[in-house]
């Protein structure tokens, strides 16, 4: 069964900073790989999507990366800004489970200003 | 605009008394799936479709119910609702095609059973 972590679970840093966050994944037979952003008693926003061929994509200030034979993803958040802060949570869609969608639990995110 | 709608947002209820949330995605899309969010447990999973007619358990399917007639609307029914299905409910679709297909949530369902 795919298993999904993210570390660490909580993050607080300083305004300004560069920081990553990390997931990892136990299958690696994958489709794809999604961030996503919530806010406190929010939906959860799409940020990156990851095809399993590929091995980065970027938005703006964020960056994620995919190793696949390795089951790693991070996402790297360039500069953060206040507005950063919020829960950021990666999912995987496997090959082996009818294509659904295993996330990971989080890592709640504090920029400080 | 392309969108997964769940209503209600916000819903209070008494142990027992049955009740729908609905959910509706205007996307064409052949997965849908109901999530569960409580605070240390992260999001889990309740029930998916990856089509019409065709619907799986996910982590936690017990005292749910869901169907799938129609592609566009996956609601979950609480046959007899209880105190620790008092949750955040989301809806979720996306194309069944694997690849660079992305995830759609709703904006949520506040349920609270006392």
């Amino acid at each position: 069964k795919q298993e999904v972590t993210q570390i660490p679970a909580a993050l607080s840093v300083p305004e300004g900073e560069n920081l990553v966050l990390n997931c990892s994944f136990t299958d690696s037979a994958i489709y794809n790989l999604q961030w996503f952003r919530q806010d406190p008693g929010k939906g959860l926003t799409s940020l990156l999507l990851i095809q399993s061929s590929q091995r980065e994509q970027t938005s703006g200030r964020l960056n994620a990366s995919l190793d696949k034979s390795s089951g790693r993803s991070t996402l790297y958040i360039a500069a953060s800004q206040p507005g950063d802060s919020a829960t950021y949570l990666c999912a995987v869609r496997g090959r082996s489970y009818g294509q659904n969608f295993v996330f990971g639990p989080g890592t709640r995110l504090s920029v400080l200003p | 605009e392309a969108q997964v709608t769940q209503n209600p947002r916000y819903l209070i209820t008494v142990t027992g008394k049955k009740l729908t949330v609905t959910c509706s995605q205007n996307m064409n899309h052949e997965y849908m799936s109901w999530y569960r969010q409580d605070p240390g447990l992260g999001l889990r999973q309740i029930y998916y479709s990856m089509n019409v007619e065709v619907t799986d358990k996910g982590d936690v399917p017990e005292g749910y119910k869901v169907s799938r007639k129609e592609k566009r609307n996956f609601p979950l029914i609480l046959e007899s609702p209880s105190p620790n299905q008092t949750s955040l409910y989301f809806c979720a679709s996306s194309l069944s095609e694997g690849r660079g297909k992305k995830l759609f949530f709703g904006s949520g369902t506040q349920l609270s059973v006392l």
